[in-house]
């Protein structure tokens, strides 16, 4: 069955620091990965989706990479800003699953001091 | 604009009731899904749907129940089988195939 563990499970940095959200899971036979954002009482905000044959993607100032024979991801986000401060989710479609099905992890909260 | 919507935003029950949320979406998405959002742990898939009038169990059915009788719409109903509803209810979208999902702004349930 996939698990997914996100490391740390909580995050406090200064603003301006470059920072990396971990993400690994159990079985690398997957479609692709999803990373999301969530604010306090909020739905979630896809930020980049990396398909199984790609190693990153970048948007901004987020860039997230893809180790699938490792099962890993990390998702890196330069010169971080208070408005940054969210919950990060990782998720992963399992490959042979019937429909989209996502398993999730935990989520890293940041939080970005100014 | 388009998205996805959730109603009500809040969502008071009493014990032994049932209630409905809704989620409508206009992404013209073939797939829609409802999570569960607890504190401290990831979303767990309730339901899910790939065509209007077919729909799937996920890995926490039991207490819950769902219609597909149109695309754009996919109402959870939390009956009073399910002996633990208080949460955050998360509905989500996305095209046939592994896509990118696409989610609402949540309900959060609590039980009185």
């Amino acid at each position: 069955k996939q698990e997914v563990t996100q490391i740390p499970a909580a995050l406090s940095v200064p603003e301006g620091e470059n920072l990396v959200l971990n993400c690994s899971f159990t079985d690398s036979a997957i479609y692709n990965l999803q990373w999301f954002r969530q604010d306090p009482g909020k739905g979630l905000t896809s930020l980049l989706l990396i398909q199984s044959s790609q190693r990153e993607q970048t948007s901004g100032r987020l860039n997230a990479s893809l180790d699938k024979s490792s099962g890993r991801s990390t998702l890196y986000i330069a010169a971080s800003q208070p408005g940054d401060s969210a919950t990060y989710l990782c998720a992963v479609h399992p490959w042979m699953e019937y429909g989209n099905k996502l398993v999730f992890g935990a989520g890293t909260i940041l939080r970005v001091k100014s | 604009d388009g998205g996805i919507t959730q109603s009500p935003k809040y969502l008071f029950r009493k014990e032994g009731q049932n209630v409905t949320l809704s989620c409508e979406q206009n992404l013209n998405h073939d797939a829609m899904y409802w999570y569960r959002q607890d504190p401290g742990q990831g979303l767990r898939l309730i339901y899910y749907s790939q065509i209007v009038n077919d729909f799937q169990k996920g890995d926490i059915a039991e207490g819950y129940s769902v219609s597909r009788e149109k695309k754009e719409s996919f109402p959870l109903t939390v009956t009073s089988a399910q002996k633990n509803p208080t949460a955050f209810y998360l509905c989500a979208s996305s095209g046939q195939g592994a896509n990118e999902q696409f989610f609402g702004p949540g309900t959060r349930l609590t039980v009185l």
